[in-house]
């Protein structure tokens, strides 16, 4: 079956550092999501990306749904407590199924 | 404009006892799921309903998991009898287009 492979699966940084994360595929997308979720809340969807090489901000997260339509990368930049939490990056094939598959997340612990 | 609702958010119960789960979504989205997050994964789906129908309920361990969505709108997810290793989190979520918005979620204990 199709499988999501993110990476890393937990990351431990000092405040104020750029992060990048990243998502790889067996299979073809054709939208790739990022979701944060904090302790003891569901998923909160951060940016959707819809076209392969498009590049998307949403304030200082960057996303890139990667040329090959297998993988996607996720930045943040100047990282700030309330960053901390699990990141899920998820590919669906919009309109055949709206099955989303997800990635098992990366940890992001910030270090005071 | 009012985000995924779900009920109970917290909730321990014994080995063969049963629980249900409900939930509400955003208003207009026809296409609910229940997921299970077990600690440290993934949500994994359960069962996709478009309204008032079945999608896809492949994962759903059917000799003890049930869902319904009998009007189309909100849905319960039922388990009957539990298992240590139901204990896990209960996510619902609706979608609009592809994007799918999820509720709060459901702890579940199973002592």
């Amino acid at each position: 079956g199709q499988q999501l492979n993110q990476s890393p699966q937990s990351m431990f940084i000092q405040e104020g550092e750029d992060v990048s994360m990243n998502c790889t595929s067996s299979s073809i997308f054709n939208t790739w999501l990022w979701y944060k979720q904090d302790p003891g809340e569901g998923p909160v969807l951060l940016i959707a990306l819809y076209k392969a090489g498009e590049l998307t901000s949403n304030g200082r997260l960057t996303a890139q749904f990667g040329i090959t339509r297998k993988d996607s990368f996720l930045n943040i930049s100047a990282s700030i407590p309330s960053d901390v939490g699990i990141y899920f990056c998820a590919g669906l094939i919009v309109l055949r199924d709206d099955k989303i598959i997800f990635g098992k997340g990366t940890r992001l612990h910030i270090l005071p | 404009e009012a985000g995924v609702a779900q009920s109970p958010r917290y909730k321990i119960i014994e080995k063969r006892q049963s629980v249900a789960f409900w939930c509400n979504p955003i208003s207009g989205h026809a296409t609910l799921y229940w997921y299970q997050q077990i600690l440290g994964q993934g949500p994994k789906l359960l069962i996709q309903f478009q309204n008032n129908g079945v999608v896809d309920d492949s994962q759903l361990p059917k000799d003890r998991f049930s869902a319904e969505r009998l009007k189309g709108v909100d849905s319960t997810l039922k388990i009957q009898p539990a298992k240590l290793e139901d204990s896990a989190v209960y996510l619902c979520a609706s979608s609009w287009q592809g994007l799918q918005f999820f509720g709060p979620g459901t702890r579940l204990t199973v002592l």
